[in-house]
């Protein structure tokens, strides 16, 4: 069974709509990620989150919200979609204990087109 | 920022030959994780390996934080082993959790 969920798994979006990836992780961790991956660029991190708080935030604009209803759950929100936005979209956890590194683990992702 | 260099970006093998794979990075490190990234996307975790030396099955991660780099060797590669594996490293102070990629060793094994 899959442990990190990540839902839908394509999505085709068009410019100026909006749209929310889904996560969900089923590791019993406390902390929960964004990444993203787009053709030209390495992975790149976005969020973490840590017990439902907000972390840290590496992405340059307001049309990225994360959004987390429980504790397992880190949704995506993009707003003002722009072809730009176009790439994969992983989410993550781990078990993390402050001042120490842990191991993530990565959903399948969702790869979002926006035309 | 921190910067994380893998090299060779790309290698291609016979199956059963062998290969070493690289990873520099250019401030310390708190963690150090090895993935592999499959033709279809998903990533898997390989190693965890902060410093030392690890083993699984085929594979062998070493870091050695006071040189800054972390290599994978796989032995006795196959057809299976083709992919994209990628390197990744929190320098956060174990605050943020933050990884850091490299862009990643396209490796293709050949029958």
């Amino acid at each position: 069974d899959p442990k990190i969920i990540q839902k839908p798994k394509y999505l085709v979006a068009v410019t100026g709509s909006e749209k929310i990836l889904i996560c969900e992780q089923y590791l019993g961790h406390n902390a929960m990620y964004w990444y993203r991956q787009s053709a030209k660029k390495p992975l790149e991190f976005m969020f973490s989150y840590s017990y439902q708080k907000l972390m840290d935030n590496q992405t340059a604009s307001s049309r990225f919200q994360p959004q987390s209803s429980k504790k397992n759950h880190l949704d995506l929100q993009i707003t003002a979609l722009k072809p730009d936005d176009s790439a994969t979209y992983f989410c993550a956890s781990s078990q993390a204990r402050l001042g120490n590194y842990a191991e993530q683990f990565f959903g399948p992702g969702t790869r979002l087109t926006v035309l | 920022g921190q910067q994380v260099q893998q090299s060779p970006a790309s290698l291609v093998l016979q199956e059963g030959e062998n290969a070493e794979l690289q990873c520099n990075f250019s401030t310390s490190l708190n963690s150090m994780q090895w993935f592999y990234q499959r033709p279809g996307g998903s990533l898997v975790s390989l190693f965890y390996n902060p410093s030392g030396t690890k083993h699984s099955g085929r594979l062998t991660s070493t870091t050695v934080i006071k040189e800054r780099r972390s290599s994978l060797h796989i032995s006795s590669s196959q057809t299976t082993d083709s992919g994209t594996y990628l390197c990744a490293l929190d320098d956060s102070g174990g605050s943020n959790y933050k990884l850091t990629f490299g862009k990643g060793t396209l490796l293709t094994v050949t029958p």
